[in-house]
């Protein structure tokens, strides 16, 4: 089947600091890879996306790199920022139509001043 | 467009109440699905919809009844509340890209 593993958080910063949060996935047959974030008591919104190997999905800052070889997808950005603090969700799915996502179980960033 | 909306925004059930949360989606999604969220374990799929009519289990449907009459709404029932569904529950809807647009939340207690 389908899973997704995440990096055990929380994940403590500094402002400014370099973020990576790693994700990595099993699938049968070829995903498209996903970051979402989820704001202290909102819904998760899409943040980036990457549909085939080697693509690069970039939003607000964040980036994140498709690699079939390693079967990963993680989230990285140069310079976080207190309002960055949230939890972070990495998904995948398999096909389209009526095939579900599959997340991960989500790390939680802090970022402090 | 107001995206996903769902009410209420809280509520707290005794055990055995019966209840329905509310979604709805203005963007013409034909997928639609329900989660529920709990510390340590991400997001559960309960039920899902690829279109009016046609609903399916996810990975945790038991106690929880969907129907799906028009391509808007997709409402969620309890049919009977157990302390076991205290937990917040998200509404979805997806694009034909896969992008899933999600609700804010209803946050359910059962005492």
């Amino acid at each position: 089947g389908n899973s997704v593993t995440q990096m055990e958080g929380p994940v403590t910063l500094s402002e400014e600091a370099f973020l990576t949060i790693n994700c990595t996935y099993t699938a049968t047959g070829y995903p498209s890879l996903f970051w979402y974030v989820q704001y202290p008591g909102e819904g998760l919104q899409l943040l980036l996306k990457a549909t085939k190997a080697d693509d690069k999905g970039s939003n607000k800052g964040f980036e994140a790199t498709y690699r079939k070889e390693t079967t990963s997808f993680h989230l990285e950005k140069g310079s976080v920022q207190v309002s960055d603090s949230a939890v972070y969700f990495c998904a995948l799915i398999v096909g389209g139509g009526g095939n579900k996502l599959t997340f991960g179980t989500g790390t939680q960033l802090k970022v402090e001043l | 467009n107001a995206g996903v909306t769902q009410t209420p925004k809280f509520q707290v059930l005794k055990t055995g109440q019966s209840m329905t949360l509310q979604c709805a989606q203005d963007m013409n999604h034909e997928y639609m699905s329900w989660y529920r969220q709990d510390p340590g374990m991400g997001l559960r799929l309960i039920h899902y919809s690829v279109g009016a009519g046609i609903t399916d289990q996810g990975e945790v449907p038991n106690g929880y009844n969907v129907s799906r009459s028009t391509t808007e709404d997709f409402p969620l029932r309890l049919l009977s509340a157990a302390p076991s569904q205290t937990s917040v529950y998200f509404c979805a809807s997806r694009t034909d890209y896969n992008e899933q647009f999600f609700g804010p939340g209803t946050r359910l207690t059962v005492l």
